[in-house]
């Protein structure tokens, strides 16, 4: 079945340590999504590619990257990962980026920081 | 700014029963409305959308929504509700016209009692 997979699904860091979470999808489509969501929260879009074109929201902080090498990958970068980073993090795609396309969600990396 | 606001944190019903959860969103233009569900342990995934036309969508699995284009509304309904049903719902909105932004409501918690 095509998907969105994210590994891992739990990942452990230390304070200040820097940290990468993946992404990759069997979905060939063009738009991939970083979104944060913390505990009790909504989902909140930090930024999106679409295809090599990278949009950052105006308020996800400066401790977040990202990097797409490839249609099927998209990593996210942390850092300086702080206490109030950790949160589930959750990878989407869709076809493109029109705002009636149907984003695909992966189980979402569960981040601790230590 | 967009906001979109769920006010039921968590609904707890016996098999059978109707269900009905509240989204209301707040926007200065116009919008496309989704429901998202999340079974547990598994991926965000699209339950229905309203574009424009007729105000009253049908999804999967039973679930219908309606537009209330006066209310800022787009409740989730299903007359008679399973045990399967256990999950948290997700209302979400994008602006019609522009990226594709989800912005989410903090969600609702489903617990249907068999």
């Amino acid at each position: 079945d095509a998907m969105v997979i994210q590994n891992p699904r739990y990942q452990v860091t230390q304070f200040g340590k820097p940290v990468t979470l993946s992404c990759s999808q069997t979905l060939n489509h063009n738009v991939m999504y970083w979104y944060q969501q913390k505990s009790s929260q909504a989902p909140k879009l930090l930024f999106h590619y679409y295809d090599k074109d990278f949009n950052n929201e105006a308020d996800t902080p400066d401790n977040f990257q990202s990097r797409r090498p490839n249609t099927s990958f998209c990593f996210l970068d942390i850092r300086s990962p702080g206490l109030g980073d950790a949160a589930m993090y959750l990878c989407a795609t869709s076809r493109d980026v029109g705002p009636q396309e149907t984003q695909y969600f992966g189980p979402g990396t569960r981040l601790l920081v230590l | 700014a967009q906001s979109v606001s769920q006010h039921n944190h968590h609904v707890i019903l016996s098999e059978a029963a109707s269900l009905e959860l509240g989204c209301n969103y707040s926007y200065g233009g116009t919008v496309n409305l989704f429901w998202y569900v999340q079974y547990p342990g598994q991926h965000l995934q699209l339950l229905l959308k309203y574009f424009s036309g007729d105000p009253l969508v049908k999804g999967i699995k039973g679930f219908e929504a309606e537009f209330i284009k006066s209310k800022f509304s787009f409740n989730l309904r299903k007359p008679s509700v399973q045990w399967s049903d256990t999950a948290e719902y997700f209302c979400a909105v994008t602006p019609q016209t522009g990226a594709n932004n989800l912005f989410f409501g903090t969600g609702t918690r489903l617990t249907v009692i068999p």
